[in-house]
């Protein structure tokens, strides 16, 4: 199957660590991706991990990455009000993306 | 990254009528371009691909003869929604890949289409 699931909602107080979930059922992606959506607009890549790593690390965004349970999670340190979007994994099987469903982050002060 | 532009970015029109979408890329040669559709809080639907110069592949369930695809050039593909209906209101998403940008994705910032 190709399900990459997601919860819908999280809501963190801003200065405050995010962490976004994600599973998948392809244990064939090479890749798996992390993109963001704002209000009205297209996806921008935030961060990939290769699929023999464990871990990614980017700034203030940490990926890890569970092969054996395909588990995919993203961490946002010190989560600002302008991370407020949603955020999609997507995995990469053979040759197109599979998006989550997607998570809505609502950062408050 | 490479930059992915849409025109237009909104747009209504009356039911029955045809509505043409465009997608370029602006600074990179685009070999292939998806077209991707999202309902409200859902994710993205891949609806097709397109190769430069040939017939676009679509997914299954989606209407060739509704959502008509061309990728004449390199840096352009457009989606007409033929004979828009209701039903057909979402927002419409392109990326693109290819040449130098290599096998990244870039996406366009979207198009929204209502239909009345």
């Amino acid at each position: 199957g190709e399900d990459v699931e997601q919860s819908l909602f999280l809501s963190v107080r801003e200065g405050d660590s995010s962490v976004i979930n994600c599973t998948y059922t392809d244990s064939s992606s090479t890749y798996l991706y992390w993109y963001k959506q704002e209000p009205g607009a297209g996806l921008q890549l935030l961060t990939y991990i290769f699929s023999n790593m464990d871990m990614k690390q980017d700034q203030r965004l940490t990926v890890l990455l569970n092969k054996k349970d395909k588990h995919l999670s993203l961490r946002i340190a010190d989560t600002q009000t302008g991370d407020s979007a949603i955020y999609f994994c997507a995995e990469f099987p053979t040759d197109k993306l599979i998006f989550g469903t997607g998570t809505r982050l609502q950062v408050f002060p | 990254g490479a930059v992915v532009s849409q025109h237009p970015s909104r747009v209504i029109c009356k039911s029955g009528t045809s509505v043409k979408i465009e997608c370029r890329s602006l600074d990179f040669q685009a070999t292939t371009m998806f077209w991707y559709r999202q309902f409200p809080k859902q994710s993205l639907m891949l609806m097709a691909t397109s190769n430069e110069g040939s017939k676009a592949t679509y997914e299954q369930g989606v209407e060739k003869d509704k959502f008509l695809i061309n990728h004449a050039s390199l840096t352009l593909s457009t989606l007409t929604v033929t004979s828009a209906h209701p039903e057909d209101s979402s927002f419409y998403i392109c990326s693109a890949r290819g040449g130098l940008a290599g096998d990244e994705q870039f996406f366009g910032p979207g198009t929204r289409l209502t239909v009345l």
